[in-house]
């Protein structure tokens, strides 16, 4: 049983380009968490997903991000107009309603 | 919003000493969970904590539920080195479609 997948794992933008993040949950769980990180810091909640529907993006910048977990396919994180103060790990997780989180090994975004 | 904060934020401790890191939050919580993040690694979960004043004990690790449901305290006796990482405990306001907020993280080095 695979675990949570992300992809890629290192992404390198320039200012102004996109970044478009991948999770592909456990299987048998529909439901997506997507936190930020810096370095030496904690975990900043960011959206929270289930499929097809958004449940709680009280986390997410208005701006620029915005994240879809379609019917099919893997969860996307988007990011337009990359800015260097984007630049972090986000780490996606999976579980089922209410359970313990199973993270993936996380995305780490660099912006030149 | 609701905040969950971690004290201390970093502790260094002599292998084979205590340690103990404490959590509170803002908001009653329907249950906590702990994870462990090794440097570079991803979270991982640890143990979730349901019941009012619960213990759960796991080898080394004790963790502790106030009766409160705001507070929750993770203790490892006679640390080793493998115990290095950053420790964060997360807690959910109620159960079902609730985003799980992360604490603030406390940081452990362990030297031999």
């Amino acid at each position: 049983n695979a675990g949570v997948m992300q992809n890629p794992r290192h992404l390198v933008r320039r200012r102004g380009q996109e970044a478009r993040l991948r999770c592909s949950p456990m299987k048998g769980h529909s439901h997506v968490y997507w936190y930020r990180q810096l370095p030496e810091e904690g975990l900043k909640f960011m959206v929270y997903l289930q499929k097809e529907n958004i449940i709680d993006e009280s986390g997410m910048p208005k701006e620029r991000f915005s994240a879809e977990f379609p019917k099919e396919g893997p969860s996307i994180l988007r990011i337009q107009q990359v800015v260097r103060g984007d630049s972090a790990a986000y780490f996606c997780a999976s579980s089922v309603v209410g359970g313990e989180l199973f993270f993936g090994e996380g995305s780490r975004l660099t912006v030149l | 919003g609701q905040q969950v904060m971690q004290i201390p934020q970093y502790q260094h401790v002599q292998e084979g000493e205590d340690f103990t890191t404490y959590c509170n939050s803002s908001t009653t919580l329907s249950n906590i969970q702990w994870y462990k993040q090794r440097p570079g690694g991803h979270p991982v979960f640890l143990i979730q904590l349901v019941k009012s004043g619960e213990v759960k004990k796991q080898k080394r690790l004790t963790f502790q539920f106030g009766e409160a449901k705001k507070n929750s305290s993770l203790h490892i006796t006679a640390t080793q080195t493998t115990d290095v990482g950053t420790y964060f405990c997360a807690g959910r306001r109620n159960t079902g479609f609730q985003k799980l907020v992360f604490g603030t993280g406390t940081r452990l080095l362990v030297s031999p």
